[in-house]
């Protein structure tokens, strides 16, 4: 199937642990995106790659760092994980302006 | 700072009801509004509205954009239970071809049997 897809669906881990979520898109679109959304349902960017190339870092703490191996996949990695992080992460991927969004990875932090 | 205002948080209406939602924005400059919807999983795309007093439609579901008074309505007629969800209001504020995406926060429609 066509589709933006994000592994894995849930992560539940430790403080101070390191963490990564993998995206996939097979859509051809050449810009990717990593969102959180917050226990209030709110939705905010965090980084955009196109065609491999970091286009968007907003302010977010250095310990996520995206990567982006080629256009088609944009993985995020967390190190040292706090309470905070605590959230669904998106990943979408953009085509003619809108936006196709995976199904969320639900990280808890304990 | 750029902003998207969605109204109201929240909505519990009953099944053959007619619902209006709100989306409001400021933004340095405007590329486009876009409607999503949110039930369990991920947002899925509504509509995409660029021009002024265009309506666009999809089903029960229409939407219209005011870049005068810098707003938008989304329109749902004769609701059913399956559009409960989150529906969330997003601008792209092209200031760059990045399609970086401002949302609001979203408004909770309940719709009861």
């Amino acid at each position: 199937d066509t589709a933006v897809s994000q592994t894995p669906k849930y992560l539940v881990t430790q403080m101070g642990n390191d963490k990564s979520i993998k995206c996939e898109q097979n859509l051809g679109h050449d810009t990717m995106y990593w969102y959180k959304q917050d226990s209030k349902k709110f939705l905010k960017i965090m980084f955009s790659y196109n065609n491999k190339e970091l286009i968007i870092n907003e302010t977010v703490p250095n310990r996520f760092s995206p990567k982006s191996p080629d256009k088609a996949h944009l993985n995020l990695h967390i190190n040292s994980l706090e309470l905070g992080d605590s959230a669904v992460y998106f990943c979408a991927s953009r085509l003619a302006g809108s936006q196709y969004f995976g199904p969320g990875t639900r990280l808890l932090v304990l | 700072e750029d902003k998207v205002v969605q109204s109201p948080l929240s909505l519990v209406v009953h099944e053959g009801d007619t619902v209006t939602l709100n989306c409001s924005y400021e933004v340095t400059n405007f590329r486009s509004l876009l409607w999503y919807k949110q039930e369990k999983k991920a947002p899925t795309f509504l509509f995409m509205l660029t021009s002024s007093g265009i309506e666009k439609k999809s089903g029960r579901l229409s939407s219209i954009l005011d870049k005068k008074e810098l707003f938008s309505i989304l329109n749902i007629t004769a609701t059913q239970t399956g559009d409960s969800a989150i529906y969330l209001c997003a601008v792209d504020p092209g200031s760059s071809n990045t399609g970086k995406l401002i949302f609001g926060q979203g408004t909770t429609l309940q719709v009861k049997p």
